[in-house]
């Protein structure tokens, strides 16, 4: 069983372009969660989506980040316009839809580099 | 904020016991005790978890105390690849809950 998935696993880009990350969740699982680590600092929650409709984007910054988990393919976390301030690691986790066996299983993350 | 305390760092030697704790004196009842670790900048990495009974698996025991307000995560041999941030962390079992990450203890395991 393969586990979660996420690519590219490095991204870099110039102020001003677009980041597109992908997270495939692990087979069977529904809820996907994105989380962002700053440089030496811990592990912040961004978004967390079922199948087609976002559930909780409390930790997501309101302007240029967004993101999607359609019915078919992957979770996509989207960042325009970057800054330099969005160098950070990625993580994405999905989780089962069972009661009582609800454990976030983390993905290798997406380390984005703004030049 | 996350609801846990844990040390910034210890120590341990290889082969030796190594035991993490953790406080989390304000958990509520539906609230179960997980531990994550990651190792450099690795994904973080699901260990264990458990709500009020220790808990025990291929990777590690989960002592938890009878008040719930406190926890121990005990790695029976740790090995030079243990060395990395153990994550205590409080959170419902039910689905849609965000993981809310403290500080972590670094945890070194030395030859």
């Amino acid at each position: 069983n393969a586990g979660v998935m996420q690519n590219p696993r490095h991204l870099v880009r110039r102020r001003g372009q677009e980041a597109r990350l992908r997270c495939s969740p692990m087979k069977g699982h529904s809820h996907v969660y994105w989380y962002r680590q700053l440089p030496e600092e811990g592990l912040k929650f961004m978004v967390y989506l079922q199948k087609e409709n976002i559930i909780d984007e409390s930790g997501m910054p309101k302007e240029r980040f967004s993101a999607e988990f359609p019915k078919e393919g992957p979770s996509i976390l989207r960042i325009q316009q970057v800054v330099r301030g969005d160098s950070a690691a990625y993580f994405c986790a999905s989780s089962p839809r069972q009661e009582g066996t609800d454990t976030q299983y983390f993905g290798p993350g997406t380390r984005l580099t703004v030049l | 904020d996350a609801k846990t305390t844990q040390p910034p760092s210890m120590d341990c030697a290889e082969g030796r016991a190594a035991n993490l704790p953790c406080n989390h004196s304000t958990i509520s009842g539906n609230e179960y005790v997980y531990w994550y670790r990651q190792i450099h900048s690795q994904g973080p990495q699901y260990i264990i978890h458990g709500l009020k009974n220790n808990e025990t698996n291929e990777m590690a025991s989960l002592i938890i105390t009878e008040d719930r307000k406190s926890s121990t995560l005990i790695l029976p041999h740790a090995t030079l690849r243990d060395t990395a941030v153990y994550y205590c962390i409080v959170r419902p079992n039910t689905g849609g809950f965000k993981t809310i990450f403290g500080a972590g203890t670094r945890l070194f395991v030395k030859a």
